[in-house]
């Protein structure tokens, strides 16, 4: 079954605990994106790949790193977090042929 | 700018009605235009696309939408809704780039 997994569905965590959130994909995609989904804003990216070793900036990256080693994986680093970083993030990965995303469940995180 | 617009952050609809979400797009080109769908407590669903072709798009779950060219539209529609359908409606459009941009989302709601 194609799926995009993500980890772990809900943490709480504190300001400055270094965290990931781990992405893995099925389906051979090369390009792959986070975004944070907040209340009243939609959708924002926060970075994208598209490949092995190539990431890039979305709308919204301060706070937050990524690396793509391997096609499959695309984690979140979120290195020193903030309560501003408090959100809903979904990993996505895209079907090149149809320009169709795959999304995951979803990781609720809180910052406190 | 490139942009995406969904006026209404929330519609209502009884059960059985016909339903409207709407979505309209500033982008240059030929727009790739996207609805997707999230469940409470779910990731993204993809609901139809348009590309090319005829401006009538059907999609999943018995949803369809219309690409305007004129009006630099593609509302969602269904011709009787149903209490499941209740959910955060997102629509989006592929820029140059090819970035996603995506609206803000509407919340659909289907009385009994």
């Amino acid at each position: 079954e194609a799926q995009v997994t993500q980890n772990p569905r809900y943490l709480i965590t504190v300001t400055g605990k270094k965290l990931t959130v781990t992405c893995s994909q099925n389906m051979n995609h090369e390009y792959m994106s986070w975004y944070r989904q907040d209340p009243g804003l939609g959708l924002r990216q926060i970075y994208y790949s598209m490949n092995v070793e190539v990431t890039d900036k979305g709308d919204v990256p301060e706070g937050y790193k990524v690396s793509r080693k391997e096609k499959r994986n695309f984690p979140l680093i979120l290195e020193s977090p903030s309560p501003n970083q408090t959100s809903l993030y979904f990993c996505a990965s895209v079907g090149e042929s149809t320009g169709e995303l795959f999304f995951g469940e979803g990781s609720r995180l809180t910052v406190l | 700018a490139q942009s995406v617009a969904q006026p209404e952050d929330q519609v209502n609809v009884a059960e059985g009605n016909p339903l409207t979400v709407k979505c309209t797009y500033s982008v240059s080109g030929n727009p790739y235009l996207f609805w997707y769908v999230q469940y409470p407590n779910r990731g993204l669903q993809f609901l139809l696309k348009y590309i090319t072709g005829d401006n009538l798009v059907k999609g999943s779950y018995g949803f369809e939408a219309e690409f305007n060219k004129s009006q630099t539209s593609f509302h969602l529609k269904k011709p009787s809704a149903l209490v499941s359908d209740s959910a955060l409606y997102f629509c989006a459009v592929l820029d140059s780039n090819y970035q996603l941009i995506w609206g803000a989302g509407t919340k659909l709601i289907i009385k009994p």
